[in-house]
């Protein structure tokens, strides 16, 4: 079967780091994604990753180690704004056709 | 704004009723996605359109269908609908067919009472 976990919440203080860890377990890897979705809102792009190794984009930078199953996003200098749930999206490909699937998200409140 | 449009916002209706939901996508995007969020659930991907054509499918019930029309908007049809069927339902546009990054839309809330 298709298994992606990621904390369901996490805390953290304004201008700190956080990590937000997702581990899968899945046939048919073919790259990774996390989403940032504001409560009641559509998912947003934040980043992908199919090779090994860490991605840089700004404030935020995902990691990906495949033989692991492993990535995490890393976000820094956090503002209230990031209050937000983190999707991580496993992107197979199977019978013929690559999906994604999500994970259940990462709840993040940060707090002043 | 990711540019992929939906119709309409919020849609409430009665157990065992019919409703559709649209979806235009990004100006240029050939494929059309349909995802349902419910509370205890994750993002669930129910199925995917390319250029007209059904390109993969997901967890996606007997009672539902979707098409992609020549203009490449896309209706998502529900029937018999039950209270579990109250979700936010999305719909993502990406510009080929191998769900490489999908832009969102703003989503449908359906509520089934």
């Amino acid at each position: 079967g298709q298994n992606i976990d990621q904390p369901t919440e996490m805390t953290a203080t304004e201008g700190a780091i956080v990590q937000i860890n997702c581990t899968y377990q899945t046939s048919g890897f073919n790259g990774l994604f996390w989403y940032q979705q504001h409560a009641g809102e559509a998912p947003t792009f934040l980043s992908y990753n199919v090779l090994d190794g860490l991605e840089e984009k700004g404030r935020f930078s995902s990691f990906l180690s495949r033989s692991k199953g492993y990535s995490y996003l890393l976000l820094k200098e956090l503002q209230m704004k990031d209050s937000a749930s983190y999707l991580c999206a496993v992107r197979v490909f199977s019978g013929g056709y690559n999906k994604l699937i999500f994970g259940a998200g990462t709840r993040l409140a940060v707090h002043p | 704004d990711s540019g992929v449009t939906q119709t309409p916002k919020h849609l409430i209706t009665a157990t065992g009723q019919r409703v559709t939901l649209r979806c235009s996508p990004r100006s240029g995007d050939l494929s059309v996605y349909w995802y349902q969020q419910s509370l205890d659930q994750g993002l669930q991907f129910l199925i995917q359109y390319y250029n007209g054509e059904e390109r993969a499918k997901g967890n996606i019930l007997e009672r539902f269908s979707a098409q992609q029309f020549p203009d490449l908007h896309s209706e998502l049809n529900l029937s018999s609908l039950e209270l579990g069927d109250s979700a936010l339902y999305f719909c993502a546009s990406s510009v080929g067919a191998a769900s490489y990054e999908q832009y969102f839309g703003p989503g449908t809330r359906l509520t089934v009472t």
